[in-house]
């Protein structure tokens, strides 16, 4: 099963809108990234945050975790027909399996 | 700045044929990976390597193999091909795998595979 889950599966917006999307976890982590995917490509990381911090940002991103509701939520500001792409959070979970764990992503459309 | 590089892109197969998806990495990393990546299933691990000369199961590894023949390279086999195995493998690599440190993944283009 995904230990990540992206909400809303899809969105559409218009350009210069925000786009806000989140991811839902199931357990202890040490910390969350988010992905960014264009068709047909790999995916690109974006942004990390660690399980100690509430809060980060970089450029148009701001990333927030929630680890009492283990949920984080990534927000896109001012969007472009650029950012047209599935957006995937990851999460680095506290078990012995080294390596990340991906949700099923938020596929986001920027109307021009 | 090549990064990840896997091969083939594209390759179609017949139920039961084997084959082996190339993955190599020039960015001096310690981790490699294998993901593949369904419709509407985000991406699985299938096996991953945490360091040269090691090798684990992922989330789904039944129907794989792999070989970390050295630092840069991490291939993923087939031995007898089934339709559910039709998906989009997409090769990755990381510097390590220390969690603490938080720890990027770096992903290869991706390799379409069909199993007919």
């Amino acid at each position: 099963s995904q230990q990540g889950e992206e909400d809303p599966q899809a969105l559409s917006i218009q350009e210069g809108e925000n786009a806000t999307m989140n991811c839902s976890y199931k357990t202890s982590i040490n910390n969350l990234q988010w992905y960014r995917q264009n068709s047909g490509r790999g995916l690109v990381h974006l942004i990390l945050i660690r399980s100690n911090e509430r809060e980060k940002h970089s450029g148009r991103l701001r990333v927030t975790l929630d680890t009492s509701k283990k949920s984080s939520s990534l927000l896109i500001t001012a969007s472009r027909a650029a950012d047209t792409a599935s957006y995937f959070c990851a999460t680095d979970m506290d078990t012995g399996r080294r390596a990340l764990t991906f949700g099923s992503g938020t596929r986001l459309q920027v109307q021009p | 700045n090549a990064g990840v590089t896997q091969t083939p892109k594209f390759q179609v197969l017949k139920t039961g044929q084997s084959m082996t998806l190339q993955c190599a990495q020039d960015m001096n990393h310690n981790s490699m990976y294998w993901y593949r990546q369904d419709p509407g299933m985000g991406l699985r691990l299938i096996y991953y390597s945490a360091s040269e000369g090691t090798t684990d199961k992922g989330e789904v590894p039944n129907g794989y193999n792999v070989s970390r023949l050295n630092k840069r390279e991490f291939s993923l086999r087939l031995e007898s091909a089934a339709p559910s195995q039709t998906s989009v493998y997409f090769c990755a690599s990381s510097e390590t795998t220390g969690s603490l440190s938080g720890n990027t993944i770096y992903f290869g283009e991706g390799s379409w595979l069909t199993v007919v």
